[in-house]
């Protein structure tokens, strides 16, 4: 069955930088879009970036552009989210999700891992 | 950026009642919404996409209508099980959007 196992949490000062990343099995990893989602204390899911089956389409939400960075290694199916310049309004579980088709067209999340907790705080 | 409106954003109701939960788009989205269901301390679980195709496992008193920019999610007989906070999303163009949430309670 599909598993997503994300790691990389933590407490973190703002400003600073945070790397998570999402082991995949149990699905063919190269030809599955792949986003995070993230989701505040108390607060409904915000999606956060997408990138396709292979790797060449990018998208962000605005609220992280230019700070966060999605990228995947299809070799060790492993999809990853580099986060910088992190600010006290990033504070969420931070959501490995599966998209139901490539990535490249807008789709929905067919399978989500259990999330990894970041606080971003002083 | 398509914002999702969801109404309302709580309600109390017994096991066997119906309920039903609107999702008002602020653009046409066709009937590219899913519906997602949330379990306090849980993951969303995936229960409709395509605004009215209900996945496999999800039982059959779940349902989902679209009727231009107003999509429903309606739960014909309450179970304790369906007791949750409930999200639309949206998947017609990026950014992906959620709606607000409904919070089910018990009555």
């Amino acid at each position: 069955q599909v598993q997503l196992v994300e790691s990389g949490g933590g407490v973190v000062q703002p400003g600073r930088s945070l790397r998570l990343s999402c082991a995949a099995s149990g699905f063919t990893f190269r030809t599955s879009g792949m986003h995070w989602v993230r989701q505040a204390p108390g607060k409904g899911p915000e999606w956060v970036a997408v990138i396709s089956y292979d790797g060449t389409k990018k998208d962000y939400a605005d609220s992280v552009k230019g700070r966060f960075t999605i990228s995947r290694d299809n070799s060790k199916n492993a999809l990853s989210l580099q986060l910088n310049s992190l600010k006290p309004e990033d504070t969420a579980i931070y959501y490995c999700a599966k998209d139901f088709g490539g990535g490249y067209v807008p789709y929905y999340f067919d399978h989500w891992g259990q999330g990894a907790l970041v606080t971003v705080s002083a | 950026a398509i914002h999702l409106t969801q109404s309302p954003s709580s309600l109390s109701a017994s096991v066997g009642d119906s309920v039903t939960i609107t999702c008002r788009a602020s653009q046409g989205i066709k009937s590219e919404l899913a519906w997602y269901q949330q379990k306090p301390g849980n993951v969303p679980k995936l229960l409709i996409s395509d605004a009215s195709s209900l996945k496999s496992g999800v039982p059959s008193r779940f349902s989902g209508r679209a009727s231009g920019t107003d999509f429903t999610l309606t739960i014909s007989s309450l179970q304790p099980e369906d007791f949750a906070t409930y999200y639309c999303q949206q998947f017609n163009s990026f950014p992906l959007t959620f709606g607000g949430g409904t919070k089910v309670e018990v009555k």
